[in-house]
This record gives C-alpha cells, sequence and structure tokens, in this order.
C-alpha cells in the first residue's frame, strides 16, 4: 500500500497565529515529501520538497520564514504556517514518494482559513 | 522551465459517452502520472506510464504516452457519473522528483 496522511483535515485560526499540519507515511517510507497549495478549481501548486534530515527546497516565490518545513523523520513532514494571514487560506496537500520511485501518494489535504 | 498543457480544462458530457483529455509538452519527461481528485480530497493516483507509445488500460480508462514522451492522453469509454472529478496530468523531471502539474480538467458527467 501507500497510504498518506495529513492532520488536521481542517483548521480556522485567527490572523497573526501560526498553524502546524502534519503529513505522515502510514505504510512506507519517504526520504521526500511535497508540500502542495491549491485554490478552488485549479490544479496543485507546488511550495516545497522536504527532505529527511535536511532543510527543505523551495519554489520560487514561497517564502521559506513563513513556510516553515521539518522533516524529522522517515515518515513524518511537517508545515507550519507562521503568522498567518486571512490570504494564506487555501487547501494545502501533501504528498510522499517511496525512495526510488517516481509516483507521489497524496494525503487528504488541509483546508485552512485565517480570519 | 518545463510546462504540460492540458485540455480541456472542463468538459461537460452526458452518461454513456466518449471523451479524451489531453496533456502536451514541449519538454520530455521520464514518466508521467495521471491523477483524479474529487472536491475537498487530495489527488489519486490513476496510472504511471513510463515507455514511449506506452498504452496502459485501466476498465474504462485508456493512457497512452507519446512515442516522444512529450504527451499523454486519457481517453474514457461510456462515462459514467462517478467519473466526475478533477484529472491531473504530471510529469516528472528526472533528478529532482519533482512533478509538473497540467492545469487539470473538470469532467462533469450527467445521468
Amino acid at each position: 500500500g501507500a497510504v498518506v496522511s495529513q492532520h488536521p483535515s481542517w483548521v480556522i485560526c485567527k490572523s497573526g497565529t501560526s498553524v502546524k499540519i502534519e503529513c505522515r507515511s502510514l505504510d512506507f517510507q519517504a526520504t521526500t515529501m511535497f508540500w502542495y497549495r491549491q485554490f478552488p478549481k485549479q490544479s496543485l501548486m507546488l511550495m516545497a520538497t522536504s527532505n529527511e534530515g535536511s532543510k527543505a527546497t523551495y519554489e520560487q516565490g514561497v517564502e521559506k520564514d513563513k513556510f516553515l518545513i521539518n522533516h524529522a523523520s522517515l515518515t513524518l513532514s511537517t508545515l507550519t504556517v507562521t503568522s498567518a494571514h486571512p490570504e494564506d487560506s487555501s487547501f494545502y496537500i501533501c504528498s510522499a514518494r517511496k525512495d526510488g520511485r517516481v509516483e507521489q501518494y497524496f494525503g487528504p489535504g488541509t483546508r485552512l482559513t485565517v480570519t | 522551465t518545463q510546462l504540460l498543457e492540458q485540455s480541456p480544462q472542463f468538459l461537460s458530457i452526458q452518461e454513456g459517452e466518449n471523451l479524451t483529455v489531453y496533456c502536451n509538452s514541449s519538454s520530455v519527461f521520464s514518466s508521467l502520472q495521471w491523477y483524479r481528485q474529487e472536491p475537498g480530497e487530495g489527488p489519486v493516483l490513476l496510472v504511471t506510464v513510463v515507455t514511449g507509445g506506452e498504452v496502459k488500460k485501466l476498465k474504462r480508462l485508456t493512457f497512452q504516452f507519446g512515442d516522444a514522451r512529450k504527451d499523454s492522453s486519457l481517453h474514457i469509454t461510456a462515462a459514467q457519473p462517478g467519473d466526475t472529478g478533477l484529472y491531473l496530468c504530471a510529469g516528472a523531471t528526472s533528478n529532482t522528483g519533482k512533478l509538473i502539474f497540467g492545469q487539470g480538467t473538470t469532467l462533469q458527467v450527467k445521468p
């Protein structure tokens, strides 16, 4: 199997606070995980590549100090949205890749609403 | 910059009709994946094609990878309302493991 979970599935927070989203590969180890953002009726936008034991690689235009990524183990990556603002409201999806494979397996997503 | 152009972006058809979704690029990909996503959920992997000219079938869905590995198509035969969703193609870059996603095709199949 290739099951990826995300927690929480939805979260509402106040402007200025920080929110942490967890991504876990449940039945396989993943050296590499990815974080995406998706707007309604649009495709996925890659935010960063999360590498176990090393710093994440951020895509152009994504603020690394705002979107903190930690990949502390082979089955867990976290995304922390710091000092969240309403414009950060979105659907955040993570994926994990089995080592040596090209396919990515996606989590169910986290709906973030910043009020 | 590698881009994947996916078309059409929206498709609304009646149950029983056939349809084809296309993904085209000027770049060569080492492999290409097709995903299906329902509202509020993450994408689910349908198939991976690796070899130029490869054809894979998944029940009523037929996937083809172009000979030059720059394009791909998804053909659905006798569409059902359960096929409704967002279909995404994604090309894999060779070294980084990153996927380049097409814009997506929103399919609505009316009963």
